[in-house]
């Protein structure tokens, strides 16, 4: 079945520490997302992809990092510099970037705590 | 982003129909009509989405109404595996409809 992958499901970081969520999509999608969803929060975007070897940021892009090498894949790096990083991250993808009309695809999620 | 309203929490019994309703009085005439929902510790699942007319699908119904200030998720038979949040989202067709902008919500409880 076609569908997006993150991972780890959980995450621990220590403090001064890089640390890399996976996300894979086997959907042929061009578009990828990275959001934020802390406790009883809506989501907000930290960076967004509409195709390969481009990538934009979103509202909160500070203290993260992303590459698009392959259409498949978006790796979020949650750096140093990100002070608060605990929360639930959300990878999702799209048809098509930008259109109202396409409807986004979610992985499961990477919950990511501090140590 | 235009702005939707939906009622904190409502609750069904399992195996009757559950309207979930949407109030988006703001919205322009490029705005579709899309509905999501979250299932604890998950991710959000595509529902559904229109843009005037009614929508079905295997998972629901969306019924859209006539001025598009108002929309209704229609749910025919619940079952517990349908308590999550539910939400009502306008997305922009025409422009930058980058991202996804979830409100509050509709909490769904199922009671069997």
């Amino acid at each position: 079945d076609g569908g997006i992958t993150q991972s780890p499901k959980y995450l621990f970081r220590k403090e001064g520490q890089n640390v890399t969520l996976s996300c894979e999509q086997n959907l042929n999608h061009d578009a990828m997302y990275w959001y934020r969803q802390d406790p009883g929060q809506g989501l907000r975007l930290i960076y967004y992809s509409q195709i390969v070897n481009d990538f934009q940021k979103g509202d909160i892009a500070e203290g993260y990092s992303v590459s698009r090498e392959k259409k498949e894949s978006f790796p979020l790096t949650v750096t140093s510099a990100q002070k608060n990083p605990t929360a639930f991250y959300l990878c999702a993808s799209s048809i098509e970037p930008l259109r109202g009309n396409q409807p986004q695809h979610f992985g499961d999620g990477t919950r990511l705590s501090i140590l | 982003d235009a702005k939707t309203t939906q009622p904190n929490s409502m609750e069904s019994n399992e195996e009757e129909p559950v309207h979930l309703p949407c109030n988006h009085s703001t919205i322009s005439g490029t705005d579709y009509i899309h509905w999501y929902r979250q299932l604890p510790s998950q991710g959000p699942e595509y529902v559904i989405h229109g843009l005037t007319s009614n929508v079905n699908n295997r998972m629901a119904s969306l019924a859209i109404a006539e001025d598009r200030k108002s929309s209704t998720l229609i749910l025919h038979r619940a079952t517990l595996r349908d308590a999550a949040v539910y939400y009502c989202i306008l997305r922009d067709v025409s422009g930058s409809a980058r991202q996804l902008t979830f409100g509050s919500g509709t909490q769904l409880t199922v009671l069997p």
